[in-house]
Order: structure tokens, then C-alpha cells, then sequence
């Protein structure tokens, strides 16, 4: 167990909805990346915060969003789902420490979505 | 950005064999080089890793060489077994930003 957590654990609905993904980060975490595993591809990287601010965006689509709330949990929301967005969405959670940032990166179990 | 080309795409070993998975990189900024195990709709799991500052790092069956100057980065698993059968990923970070580049993966299956 890595101490980060996502819910739901999988997530089935239809073309052209809108969903929410959750994640809460190992506790003391400040930073949230948000990454997107495709059935067959690698690791994608989506998005990341820091304690509360947007740090670095990669391939997100216009139709994704994301959120860090005070509490430091991050929530992902996909809107206008296409069946190509099926996918496994991984967040990871690391901190830094006073200006020394630890790099390791530890993963939540993952939201499986899948687009009918 | 950065690049991370990771081969072999698969690899089958017979149990008690070594295996070598190598990766490459782009950017000479990229300083610290994780390697996660994934098995089949799990996490990916952090089993080593190494910073630009090391040459090599050994935990158990599992050591990662990094060599700087051609800019590549290997995973060295001895005496495999069958638990080892999973996708393993390689990635490096670049500067400050901490986001993961990543690799293909390699899937690695252990014959018993």
C-alpha cells in the first residue's frame, strides 16, 4: 500500500458524460500528478499540483480539468467523454521540503474508465 | 522536452537467468532515474531508483547502472523468478519540475 488513495475504482458510463476522478495524496504530500495509462501505452502524463497551484501541464485535453483543494486532495474531471478516454488514470503523490524536493513518486491503485 | 526510449518491448527469460532492460534519454538536465514493476491492472511500483550524482546502485537481485555521459540507464535482475513476470517501466525527471517521462515498458515474463 502505497498511502495514496483514488476512488472510484472503476468508473462505467457513456459517451459525451462528464466524470470525477478523486485521489487523496500520502499524508504530508504536497505535490499531485495525474497520469494516463491507455490499454497497451505507457505512462502519460497529465497534469501536476502543488500545494494547491498548477506546476506543470503535459498532453491534457482541453476537455480535462484538474483541481488540488486545500486539504491536498486533487480531483480530475473528464468532460464530454469520447470512447478513446477509456483508460486507467493513475495520480502519484511527492513532496517537497522546503525548497529540497524528494523525487520519488508513489502511485494510487487507479480509476479504470470505461466509455460505452 | 525530454525522450526516454526503453527496450526491449518484451523479454522472456528462463527462471534463474538474467535479465537487462536499458533505457535512453534525451535531455543531459534529467537527474533522477526511477524503474516501476507494474503488474497486470495494479500500480506501477517503485522497486529502484538512482540520481545523475551515482554510477550504480544494487538492492538485492535488483541494480540500475546509469551512465551519464551516453545518457542511458539500465535494470539488472538476477536469479529471476516467476513473481518478477510483470511490465516494467523506466523513467527520468528533468530539472526541477518532477514530472515522470516514461518509458514504453518492457514486458518481462519468467519461465518456470
Amino acid at each position: 500500500d502505497s498511502g495514496v488513495t483514488q476512488t472510484p475504482k472503476h468508473l462505467i458510463t457513456a459517451t459525451g458524460q462528464r466524470v470525477t476522478l478523486r485521489c487523496s495524496p500520502r499524508s504530508g504530500d504536497l505535490s499531485v500528478y495525474w497520469y494516463q495509462q491507455s490499454l497497451d501505452q505507457g505512462l502519460q502524463f497529465l497534469i501536476q499540483y502543488y500545494n494547491g497551484e498548477e506546476r506543470a501541464k503535459g498532453n491534457i485535453l482541453e476537455r480535462f480539468s484538474a483541481q488540488q483543494f486545500p486539504d491536498l486532495h486533487s480531483e480530475l474531471n473528464l468532460s464530454s467523454l469520447e470512447l478513446g478516454d477509456s483508460a486507467l488514470y493513475f495520480c502519484a503523490s511527492s513532496v517537497d521540503l522546503d525548497g529540497r524536493r524528494t523525487d520519488t513518486q508513489y502511485f494510487g491503485p487507479g480509476t479504470r474508465l470505461t466509455v460505452l | 522536452g525530454e525522450n526516454v526510449e526503453q527496450h526491449p518491448s518484451t523479454l522472456s527469460v528462463q527462471e534463474g537467468d538474467s535479465a537487462v532492460i536499458k533505457c535512453t534519454y534525451s535531455d543531459s538536465a534529467s537527474n533522477y532515474f526511477p524503474w516501476y514493476k507494474q503488474e497486470l491492472g495494479k500500480r506501477p511500483q517503485l522497486i529502484i531508483d538512482i540520481r545523475s550524482n551515482v554510477g550504480e546502485k544494487k538492492d538485492q537481485r535488483i541494480a540500475v547502472t546509469l551512465n551519464k555521459t551516453a545518457k542511458h540507464f539500465s535494470l539488472h535482475i538476477t536469479e529471476t523468478q516467476p513473481e518478477d513476470s510483470a511490465v516494467y517501466f523506466c523513467a527520468a525527471t528533468l530539472g526541477t519540475l518532477g514530472r515522470l517521462y516514461f518509458g514504453r515498458g518492457t514486458q518481462l515474463t519468467v519461465w518456470p
